[in-house]
């Protein structure tokens, strides 16, 4: 079956790390992303992993390990305005000549960044 | 500027009812997929679309219908709309040879079914 975990809600403080974990286990496996996603707005893409190990953009940092299925986000110096849900997609097409593009979400974590 | 466009962004209206929500990218992406979001569900996709005229069922797809008549546009139909159909609904596109494309996503369309 198709199941992508992720905790339901964390709090953070201004200021500090916070490491958001993803597990997944799908039929296939052809890359994972992590969006963010402020209340009543769209998903917007923050990272791609298809190998293992960690990709860095700025503030943000995700790690992957295929073997494991397993994937974290890292923000680091959190600011108020990273206040959102954090989302983890598997893209699971392979199979279809990776054609399909289609992405697995997981529920999301609502992060609360607080002063 | 780069974007997705819904319209309407809200709708309420009642069971039966037939209606249309719309979708258009210019960014020329072969790659189109309509998502609904439920609370403790997650994002579902209902269709998606290679490119035009080539459209295919996703993991929610009863109730709806969708068509790919030009690149930028697909629309989301609800012939008779359910209540249970009430749900925040996105639409993505992205490009779709290789790996690694982001799906972009538009604003959203929070629609309630009465």
């Amino acid at each position: 079956g198709q199941n992508i975990d992720q905790p339901t809600e964390m709090t953070a403080t201004e200021g500090a790390i916070v490491q958001i974990n993803c597990t997944y286990q799908t039929s296939g496996f052809n890359g994972l992303f992590w969006y963010q996603q402020h209340a009543g707005e769209a998903p917007t893409f923050l990272s791609y992993n298809v190998l293992d190990g960690l990709e860095e953009k700025g503030r943000f940092s995700s790690f992957l390990s295929r073997s494991k299925g397993y994937s974290y986000l890292l923000l680091k110096e959190l600011q108020m305005k990273d206040s959102a849900s954090y989302l983890c997609a598997v893209r699971d097409d392979w199979g279809y000549g990776g054609a399909t593009n289609k992405l697995i979400f997981g529920t999301g974590t609502l992060l609360a960044v607080q002063p | 500027e780069a974007q997705v466009t819904q319209n309407p962004r809200y709708l309420i209206t009642v069971t039966g009812k037939k209606l249309t929500v719309t979708c258009s990218q210019n960014m020329n992406h072969e790659y189109m997929s309509w998502y609904r979001q439920d609370p403790g569900l997650g994002l579902r996709q209902i269709y998606y679309s290679m490119n035009v005229e080539v459209t295919d069922k996703g993991d929610v797809p009863e109730g709806y219908k969708v068509s790919r008549k030009e690149k930028r546009n697909f629309p989301l139909i609800l012939e008779s709309p359910s209540p249970n159909q009430t749900s925040l609904y996105f639409c993505a596109s992205s490009l779709n040879r290789g790996t690694g494309h982001e799906q972009f996503f538009g604003p959203g369309t929070r629609l309630t079914v009465l």
